[in-house]
């Protein structure tokens, strides 16, 4: 089963939209992330969370707001999109204390027209 | 900022043959070091860290050396396979809090012939 749920895997929008990338996990952690992959800038972090508070944000736009309603939920709206958001967008989680490995998703890709 | 510099942007071999791909850090202090992998359509995969000098990670046949005098964590393999064909991303975190960012490199492609 899968331990990280990303929904959905594709994504299509049209330019000035808004959009949720849904995020669950089940391995029990107390850190969540959001990391954003593209051609012209792999695997950029962008957010992370620790018990359900911001700790640190790396996003210079405030259209891209985390939102944790649950200790295992992260998701991700992004308002008034535009085509250079177009990217695949992953969760992460890793236990919490420590140096600790973060566990990613499946990823949702994101296009925007 | 901290950073991690992968020299090889692609490494091409065959089968049984050994890998190398480098990898050089700039950090403050005693960051942790990572290897994760990544295959098509996948998000990333961790293989190992090493969080202290001289420290070896490994997993899967892959190690890695903290090296702190040299500022790297340079990943091996003996023998290459076909199925170890993927994305290999070098990353460093801070040493001691959680909920912290990771920083990757590049990502090195890795491409395995018969």
């Amino acid at each position: 089963d899968p331990k990280i749920i990303q929904k959905p895997k594709y994504l299509v929008a049209v330019t000035g939209s808004e959009k949720i990338l849904i995020c669950e996990q089940y391995l029990g952690h107390n850190a969540m992330y959001w990391y954003r992959q593209s051609a012209k800038k792999p695997l950029e972090f962008m957010f992370s969370y620790s018990y359900q508070k911001l700790m640190d944000n790396q996003t210079a736009s405030s259209r891209f707001q985390p939102q944790s309603s649950k200790k295992n939920h992260l998701d991700l709206q992004i308002t008034a999109l535009k085509p250079d958001d177009s990217a695949t967008y992953f969760c992460a989680s890793s236990q919490d204390g420590g140096a600790r490995e973060q566990y990613f998703g499946p990823g949702t890709r994101l296009t925007v027209l | 900022g901290d950073s991690v510099t992968q020299t090889e942007g692609q490494v091409a071999l065959s089968e049984e043959d050994f890998l190398t791909i480098h990898c050089n850090y700039s950090a403050s202090g005693y960051p942790a070091l990572f290897w994760y992998v990544q295959y098509p359509g996948e998000g990333p995969q961790f293989l190992f860290r090493a969080s202290r000098d001289k420290e070896k990670g490994s997993s899967r046949g892959f190690e890695a050396t903290y090296d702190k005098g040299t500022t790297s964590f340079h990943l091996r393999k003996a023998s290459v396979q076909e199925s170890d064909s993927a994305v290999y991303y070098c990353a460093l975190g801070p040493p001691t809090s959680s909920g912290q960012k990771l920083v990757f490199g590049q990502g090195t492609i890795l491409k395995v012939y018969l």
